[in-house]
């Protein structure tokens, strides 16, 4: 079956630090692959999406490339700031099912 | 456009009583999810629906549990006798068909169960 892995967080980062989240996925067929965001005491919101090899989704200066050969998705941004404190979900669509795939989530902390 | 629309946002109940949490999926999708969250286990699908019809409860924790979807535009999560194990966070989420297609969701009842 389909499966998404993310990095073990929590991940702790100064301000206008470099992020990167890994995510890495086991899919039958050409699944879509989605970055979520949570907030503290909200829901989970889409930050970017890619549905096709070699696209890239960005969103709020974030940036994920849709990697075949490697499998992956991974969530770059280049300068954090205290407001992307949250949890980061990678998550699939697809493939050999209608129902979304989740990760088990990165928190990001980000320090002044 | 209106989102996902639950309710109620926050429950505190007593052991032993019935909860029932609302949902109202975004019009013309035609899937719809319930998910939990907690600390411990993280994010956890319980069920899903395709044009009201459950496609797949085998997240459903036990018996107490039970979900219905009577129209497109309405479903329920009921949890009876609730347990203080069953304090969580319970999103509901709906899409459309098609692997492009975005999951929305909606911002959760807080259930806390004494």
């Amino acid at each position: 079956g389909n499966s998404v892995t993310q990095m073990e967080g929590p991940v702790t980062l100064s301000e206008e630090a470099f992020l990167t989240i890994n995510c890495t996925y086991t899919a039958t067929g050409y699944p879509s692959l989605f970055w979520y965001v949570q907030y503290p005491g909200e829901g989970l919101q889409l930050l970017l999406k890619a549905t096709k090899a070699d696209d890239k989704g960005s969103n709020k200066g974030f940036e994920a490339t849709y990697r075949k050969e490697t499998t992956s998705f991974h969530l770059e941004k280049g300068s954090v700031q205290v407001s992307d404190s949250a949890v980061y979900f990678c998550a699939l669509k697809g493939g050999s099912g209608q129902n979304f795939v989740f990760g088990p989530g990165t928190r990001l902390s980000v320090l002044p | 456009d209106a989102g996902v629309i639950q309710s109620p946002r926050h429950e505190v109940t007593e052991m032993g009583q019935e909860v029932t949490l609302r949902c109202k999926p975004i019009s013309g999708h035609d899937y719809l999810f319930w998910y939990r969250q907690t600390m411990m286990r993280g994010l956890e699908l319980l069920i899903y629906f395709n044009n009201n019809v459950p496609i797949d409860d085998s997240g459903m924790p036990e018996d107490r549990f039970s979900a219905k979807m009577p129209n497109a535009s309405f479903s329920t999560l009921k949890i009876q006798p609730s347990e203080p194990r069953d304090s969580a966070v319970y999103f509901c989420a709906s899409t459309l068909e098609g692997w492009r297609n975005t999951i929305y969701f909606g911002e959760g009842s807080w259930l806390t169960v004494v």
